[in-house]
This record gives C-alpha cells, structure tokens and sequence, in this order.
C-alpha cells in the first residue's frame, strides 16, 4: 500500500521560478529519497537524505526533511522545461528492504 | 555500463491468459525488486530478492503473481489467469545489495501491460 502522501498533486510554473513539493510519511524511516520519472516510464534517482539529517544539495536540488512531523520537501530552483517530469518521494522504512513510494507530483515547466 | 532492462516493453493480452515479465539486473547487483505503477499512481512493491536468499513476496497481491531468480541474475515474473486490474506498468530495480539502507536502486524501462 502507498503510505507517501505528497502535495500538490501537480504543479505548473514558469521556467526560472522555483518548484516545491512535499512528501508526507507515516512510519518509522531509515532515509528518505526522491525520484524523478519521464513519461510515466523508468525512474531516476535523484537525491537521498538519510534519517538523522535534516537538509541536503544537490546542484539545483535541496531536500530537507523533519522526521518529526514525518515529512520532507524537494524544492527545484531555477527550473527548466527539462525538468516537467513526476516525482516521487520514497521512503526506506525501518526493517524492510524494498521502497514505499508516494503518490508523486506532476512538475509542468513552461518555456 | 549498460542499465536495468525489461522486456517486453509492452505486452498486451487477454483476460484469462498468463503473462512472463523478464528483468535484466545490472550486473553485480544482488538485490533485484518488482513494482508495479497504475496509471497516474505512484509505484507498489510486489517482491524482493537478494542473493540467494529466499524472497520477500510480501508485496504480491494474490496467488496469480509469482516470480524467480535464476542464478541470481535475471527474473522472470509471471502473472497467470490475467485481469483487467493488472494492467499497470511493471517496473523492476536492482541495487548492489538491499542489505544496506543507502544503496540506491536502479530502475528499468519497465513493462507497460495491458490486459483486455
């Protein structure tokens, strides 16, 4: 079952402004990734910040995370309309080995 | 070096026949996983392998889904009497080892599979 909520469900900007999504969780993590998918086909890796960190860079990416409210944010900065792709955050839960994926956001940069 | 591939990458079939799924891991990686991915959802676990240990199936939604590992490199899912809710898009993933918390996985194309 699909235990990542995230919002918004999608997102329409302007290339050059910044993108923020978020991801909500409900159980206990050992980290915390975000994946980027085109065309609703295979999924790249994009950023993982493990569960006793609180913020990450990565180029344009910055991930943040507080386990205390279960959640975390990616935000895009200077977007691209190379960046309009699905992304989903997915959560390395505690004792298990497998991803638990959220929902996703739609990111539609416009030219 | 050359990624996760799938195959095929689209299968259509009718309701009532089986289906094989194959998955190509990286090579080297001991972990291999299946997902699938309904329309405009995001992706559910069906299955974990690693090494040779035995699988975690926890993720298969019935007894009509079932998959191996041979030689702990390629899988084969397979999905008998097939229905219409099993249509979605079957993504499989394989990372150096799923023993550790911070490896990241490799995900293929995927199968897009369509049951009518």
């Amino acid at each position: 079952s699909q235990q990542g909520e995230e919002d918004p469900q999608a997102l329409s900007i302007q290339e050059g402004e910044n993108a923020t999504m978020n991801c909500s969780y409900k159980t206990s993590i050992n980290n915390l990734q975000w994946y980027r998918q085109n065309s609703g086909r295979g999924l790249v890796h994009l950023i993982l910040i493990r569960s006793n960190e609180r913020e990450k860079h990565s180029g344009r990416l910055r991930v943040t995370l507080d386990t205390s409210k279960k959640s975390s944010s990616l935000l895009i900065t200077a977007s691209r309309a190379a960046d309009t792709a699905s992304y989903f955050c997915a959560t390395r839960d505690t004792g298990r080995r497998a991803l638990t994926f959220g929902s996703g956001t739609r990111l539609q940069v416009q030219p | 070096g050359a990624g996760v591939s799938q195959s095929p990458s689209n299968k259509v079939t009718e309701k009532g026949k089986d289906v094989e799924l194959r998955c190509d891991p990286i090579s080297g990686h001991t972990a291999l996983y299946w997902y699938r991915q309904s329309l405009g959802q995001g992706l559910e676990f069906l299955i974990y392998f690693q090494g040779n240990s035995a699988p975690d199936k926890s993720g298969l939604p019935s007894d009509r889904f079932s998959a191996e590992r041979t030689g702990g490199s390629v899988s084969t899912l397979t999905i008998q009497r097939t229905q219409q809710e099993d249509s979605a898009v079957y993504l499989c993933a394989s990372s150096l080892t799923g023993q550790s918390s911070y490896n990241e996985q490799f995900f293929g194309p995927g199968t897009r599979l369509t049951v009518l």
